[in-house]
């Protein structure tokens, strides 16, 4: 069964600090891994990596896929209160024309001023 | 441009009752999704539409039933809710093959008593 797992569950940071969200899948020859941050309503998109070892940055934000180890990395420095979320990750599976995604149960990030 | 919207964006129900969650957006997508969001569980796929006219059953359809007979439009109903149903429900929608990227709507809180 196609598996996305995050950690951690969740994590308590002081504004300032450097965070490292994990995401790992059990999905084989997945098509692309996606991040999306929730805060109070919607998810709302922030990355989608395809290909190995390229980093995609945005801000302060920054997230990079391992396919050889089956997990990605999402990268917060210098967090502040507004970065206060769930943050999903999602994965691709392979067949169909479909877009469906396989999301991960997130992690709850709580930045403390 | 609204992008994706629900309503209603609160609802109690009694165990049997029915009603019908309303999803509409306006950027012309082809596919539409609906998903339900559980503490601990992630999002889970109910049911989703490639296309006007078309559904299909998602990872947890049983209770639910789906129609799209607009494109723009994706109807979720519960023919005898059940207190298992208590969640917060996402509509979401995207471009058709290979866009990915899901866009979101601001979900429905449903509690069933």
């Amino acid at each position: 069964e196609d598996k996305v797992v995050q950690s951690p569950l969740s994590l308590v940071v002081h504004e300032g600090d450097t965070v490292t969200l994990n995401c790992s899948y059990e999905v084989t020859n997945f098509r692309s891994l996606l991040w999306y941050k929730q805060e109070k309503k919607a998810p709302t998109f922030l990355f989608m990596l395809t290909s190995s070892g390229i980093e995609k940055k945005s801000g302060r934000l920054s997230s990079i896929l391992d396919k050889k180890e089956l997990s990605s990395i999402l990268n917060i420095t210098a967090t502040q209160t507004g970065d206060s979320a769930i943050y999903l990750c999602a994965v691709v599976p392979p067949g169909g024309a479909t877009n469906k995604l396989i999301f991960g149960t997130g992690t709850l990030l709580a930045v403390q001023p | 441009n609204a992008g994706v919207t629900q309503t209603p964006k609160f609802r109690v129900l009694k165990t049997g009752q029915s009603m019908t969650l309303l999803c509409a957006q306006d950027m012309n997508h082809e596919y539409m999704y609906w998903y339900r969001q559980d503490p601990g569980m992630g999002l889970r796929l109910i049911h989703y539409s490639v296309g006007e006219g078309t559904t299909a059953k998602g990872e947890v359809p049983d209770g639910y039933n789906v129609s799209r007979l607009k494109k723009q439009n994706f109807l979720l109903g519960l023919e005898s809710a059940a207190p298992s149903q208590t969640s917060v429900y996402f509509c979401a929608s995207s471009y058709s093959n290979g866009a990915y990227e899901q866009y979101f709507g601001p979900g429905t809180r449903l509690t069933v008593t």
